[in-house]
């Protein structure tokens, strides 16, 4: 059971260059998030996925699309990476259930260190 | 607007537990407090969390008081894998997102 699983976990873009980061979870849970963390700051909500086929906006997610094709997997993609792109990004996913969201655990990956140059 | 507020850093001695404050003066009742940790490079790591009535897991007790303006995250027996910076998330009831603070950076020293 490998829980989250991030691909890949560093890149170097150049300015303008896209990129895809990937999301596995194996723990067949309805809710995906994708989150950044910047130096010295918390994490901040880019999108989030409430199942397979639905996607929808975070507290920061200009510059960013998703996409969950399949329950299992949540892409996180940027189409034209900017330096303020750089930063951490983290995968989390939290189980089925309970109507009361604030009870869902959300369980994170081990991040995707992206720069941009 | 910070829902939390945590001491920046504290220090703890390895076998002693470690008491973590977190005001939380403006939750109202159907908002949780959650515990997260996030040890250096890796993700968040979900410790525990409760509504109104003190709770325990294999992790860490917490302590939230009657008006549950304020909880105390436990660690019974802190080791050096414990270094880490802490998070207390309050968390309203149909809110997706996790809001991390600055947290409280804890080094366990030997």
């Amino acid at each position: 059971n490998a829980g989250v699983t991030q691909t890949p976990k560093f890149r170097v873009l150049k300015t303008g260059q896209s990129m895809t980061l990937l999301c596995a979870q194996d723990m067949n849970h309805e809710y995906m998030y994708w989150y950044r963390q910047d130096p010295g700051m918390g994490l901040r909500l880019i999108h989030y996925s409430v199942g397979e086929g639905t996607t929808a906006k975070g507290e920061v997610p200009d510059g960013y699309n998703v996409s969950r094709l399949k329950k299992q997997n949540f892409l996180l993609g940027l189409e034209s990476a900017a330096p303020s792109q750089t930063s951490v990004y983290f995968c989390a996913s939290s189980p089925p259930g309970t109507l009361i969201l604030a009870k869902n655990i959300q369980y994170f990956g081990a991040g995707t260190r992206l720069s941009v140059l | 607007d910070a829902k939390t507020t945590q001491p920046t850093s504290m220090d703890c001695a390895e076998g002693r537990a470690a008491n973590l404050p977190c005001n939380h003066s403006t939750i109202s009742g159907n908002e949780y407090v959650y515990w997260y940790r996030q040890i250096h490079s890796q993700g968040p790591q979900y410790i525990i969390h409760g509504l109104k009535n003190n709770e325990t897991n294999e992790m860490a007790s917490l302590i939230i008081t009657e008006d549950r303006k304020s909880s105390t995250l436990i660690l019974p027996h802190a080791t050096l894998r414990d270094t880490a910076v802490y998070y207390c998330i309050v968390r309203s009831l149909n809110d997706y997102k996790l809001s991390f603070g600055a947290g409280t950076t804890v080094t366990v020293r030997a």
